[in-house]
């Protein structure tokens, strides 16, 4: 079945660092991509997508570029923030089923 | 106003207690999910459904039912609970057709029993 593999935390890193969280999928068809947010005590929130390859979705300085030869969807940021502390989720959607997540990486930032 | 709703927030209970969360939303959508969070396990999906007559298990069903009032409301149950249920659970929604199946979720509902 389909499946999504994520690096495991967690991330520690000094503000102003570069991130990169891997993603890799497993997945029958063309499926859609994406990251989820969880900040401390929220649910989990939409980053960012990606509906097709090479497509790259973006958004708050984060971006993940869906790549089809390596099956995956890497996130990265150039230059992290305290306040991007929080859990990374990889998921995926490749028909009529619920979405596919992987089991998340926690990022903590520090000043 | 929130779009998806999550009541309680907090809940401790015993073990042998029956328990109800319940979920609303106001976004129009005709899916919806319940998920259970624990610490190293990321979202594990325990019921989903399409539509109101639609109710699907998903990976970890056992222990749990749950009920579709309406389009806007979908209540997880735990008839007897044990205490590891004791997680934090989401109710999430979606709309049927598109390409990505979008799901937003509720606040969580930290649940304890002892």
């Amino acid at each position: 079945g389909d499946s999504v593999t994520q690096m495991e935390g967690p991330v520690t890193l000094s503000e102003e660092a570069f991130l990169t969280i891997n993603c890799t999928y497993t997945a029958t068809g063309y499926p859609s991509l994406f990251w989820y947010v969880q900040y401390p005590g929220e649910g989990l929130q939409l980053l960012l997508k990606a509906t097709k390859a090479d497509d790259k979705g973006s958004n708050k300085g984060f971006e993940a570029t869906y790549r089809k030869e390596t099956t995956s969807f890497h996130l990265e940021k150039g230059s992290v923030q305290v306040s991007d502390s929080a859990v990374y989720f990889c998921a995926l959607y490749s028909g009529n089923t619920p979405l596919v997540f992987g089991k998340g990486t926690r990022l903590s930032v520090i000043a | 106003d929130a779009d998806v709703t999550q009541t309680p927030r907090n809940r401790i209970t015993k073990t042998g207690k029956r328990i109800m969360l319940e979920c609303s939303q106001t976004k129009g959508h005709d899916r919806m999910y319940w998920y259970r969070q624990d610490p190293g396990l990321g979202l594990r999906l325990i019921y989903y459904s399409f539509d109101v007559k639609d109710i699907n298990k998903g990976e970890i069903s056992d222990g749990y039912s749950v009920s579709r009032q309406a389009q806007a409301k979908f209540s997880l149950s735990l008839e007897s609970a044990i205490p590891n249920q004791t997680a934090l659970y989401f109710c999430a929604t979606s709309v049927s057709g598109g390409r990505t199946n979008e799901q937003f979720f509720g606040p969580g509902t930290r649940l304890t029993v002892l």
